[in-house]
């Protein structure tokens, strides 16, 4: 059974701080790695994906890969209230398969 | 406007009476899915579908079947739905799967009586 698992939260941040986010998945195999955010009441939105191990940074997002750890994070620089979500890690195992984990609630807090 | 759309929104029936829930994607995408999502559950995979007249089982096929006719639609039939079936569902789609963001549809908050 693949799995990809995340802590429920909520994690809760003040504004302006450094939000993290983490993920870990079972199967070695593993091939891409996702993070979408979904607003309450909303579908999902891609925030980032990679591929390599090491860190990709778009904006205030820096996703990072350690695929001997098996684990993927998320940080969130500079944290805004608009960043309070839920934020799903999905991870694609074959060429067919993609799992989402159950999501971390985050807060941000003024 | 790219866009993956889903009808009904919401729908309460009661138990044992079919219903299909649309999927239609704009987009010439190849791969198409279905998901369910329940509180504490996350995200689960009921069907998806490589191509035209390809379809597969996800992690939580029961109780549903998919057809894929034509690329850009994707219905999903409930032939008869139980309680235990009451969830949102988002039809998605993309290019591929390794590497291409799914696009979600608006999502259909199903409640089954």
């Amino acid at each position: 059974q693949k799995e990809v698992e995340q802590n429920s939260g909520p994690l809760s941040v003040p504004e302006g701080a450094i939000a993290s986010l983490n993920c870990t998945y079972s199967d070695r195999g593993s091939q891409s790695f996702f993070w979408y955010r979904q607003y309450s009441g909303k579908s999902p939105e891609l925030i980032m994906f990679i591929y390599s191990n090491g860190d990709k940074e778009d904006g205030r997002f820096t996703a990072q890969l350690n695929k001997a750890s098996q684990y993927v994070s998320l940080l969130i620089r500079d944290s805004q209230p608009s960043d309070s979500a839920t934020y799903l890690c999905a991870v694609t195992y074959n060429t067919d398969k993609l799992i989402f984990g159950t999501g971390t609630r985050l807060q941000v807090f003024p | 406007e790219a866009q993956v759309t889903q009808n009904p929104r919401y729908l309460i029936t009661v138990t044992g009476k079919k219903l299909t829930v649309t999927c239609s994607q704009n987009m010439n995408h190849e791969y198409m899915s279905w998901y369910r999502q329940d509180p504490g559950l996350g995200l689960r995979q009921i069907y998806y579908s490589m191509n035209v007249e390809v379809t597969d089982k996800g992690d939580v096929p029961e109780g549903y079947k998919v057809s894929r006719k034509e690329k850009r639609n994707f219905p999903l039939i409930l032939e008869s739905p139980s309680p235990n079936q009451t969830s949102l569902y988002f039809c998605a789609s993309s290019p591929g799967l390794a590497g291409y963001e799914q696009y979600f549809g608006p999502g259909t908050r199903l409640t089954v009586t």
